[in-house]
């Protein structure tokens, strides 16, 4: 089952601008992941935060988590056109190794 | 870097034949590899866990008879659609994780597979 909701499902800024992508979950968990999806091809995981951790950094991404809230947020500062993909949070369930994702927010960043 | 290759990338068939996906690890060994199906524009829904030596774990209402799961080695995971249908059509994607690692490890996608059947 599909426990990850992401809010918006769809974002279009322009270039430059700052993007926020929320995704809230309903069971315990280890981890949050966050993973990036180009139209039609496969995924490519970004950053990974453990549920004793608050905030993590990763180049021009920010992610956070509240556990308290079962939510996390994706932050893209001074987007760019090749950041146009999908994004998608994933959990583990608690200890399982396989992942569930989220609905997935569609990012357009228009030049 | 841990590089997973899915091969085909797309396929046509013919309603009633079979596929077969092929999913490696190409520089890590992967004891368990992850078979999941997309529908366009949806989220990724996971069929089943395979598990090298072993037999696969199929999720809820997934058909294992149909979705044919083989994990003979520590780098190959094959997914066989047996008897496909036009509602077999989709997106398909594997993804590995590194023989080590716990559950606080990234998973290693492969660039997917669009089957259309026919």
């Amino acid at each position: 089952s599909q426990q990850g909701e992401e809010d918006p499902q769809a974002l279009s800024i322009q270039e430059g601008e700052n993007a926020t992508m929320n995704c809230s979950y309903k069971t315990s968990i280890n981890n949050l992941q966050w993973y990036r999806q180009n139209s039609g091809r496969g995924l490519v995981h970004l950053i990974l935060i453990r549920s004793n951790e608050r905030e993590k950094h990763s180049g021009r991404l920010r992610v956070t988590l509240d556990t308290s809230k079962k939510s996390s947020s994706l932050l893209i500062t001074a987007s760019r056109a090749a950041d146009t993909a999908s994004y998608f949070c994933a959990t583990d369930q608690g200890g399982a190794q396989k992942l569930v994702f989220g609905q997935g927010t569609r990012l357009t960043i228009n030049p | 870097g841990a590089v997973v290759s899915q091969h085909p990338s797309w396929v046509i068939c013919k309603s009633g034949t079979s596929v077969k996906i092929e999913c490696r690890s190409l520089d890590f060994q992967a004891t368990t590899m992850f078979w999941y199906r997309q529908f366009p524009k949806q989220s990724l829904m996971l069929m089943a866990t395979s598990n090298e030596g072993s037999k696969a774990t199929y999720e809820q209402g997934v058909e294992k008879d149909k979705f044919l799961i083989n994990h003979a080695s520590l780098t190959l995971s094959t997914l066989t659609v047996t008897s496909a249908h036009p509602e077999d059509s989709s997106f398909y994607i594997c993804s590995a994780s590194k023989r080590a690692s716990q559950y606080n490890s990234p998973l290693h996608f492969g660039n997917g597979t669009r089957l259309t059947v026919t």
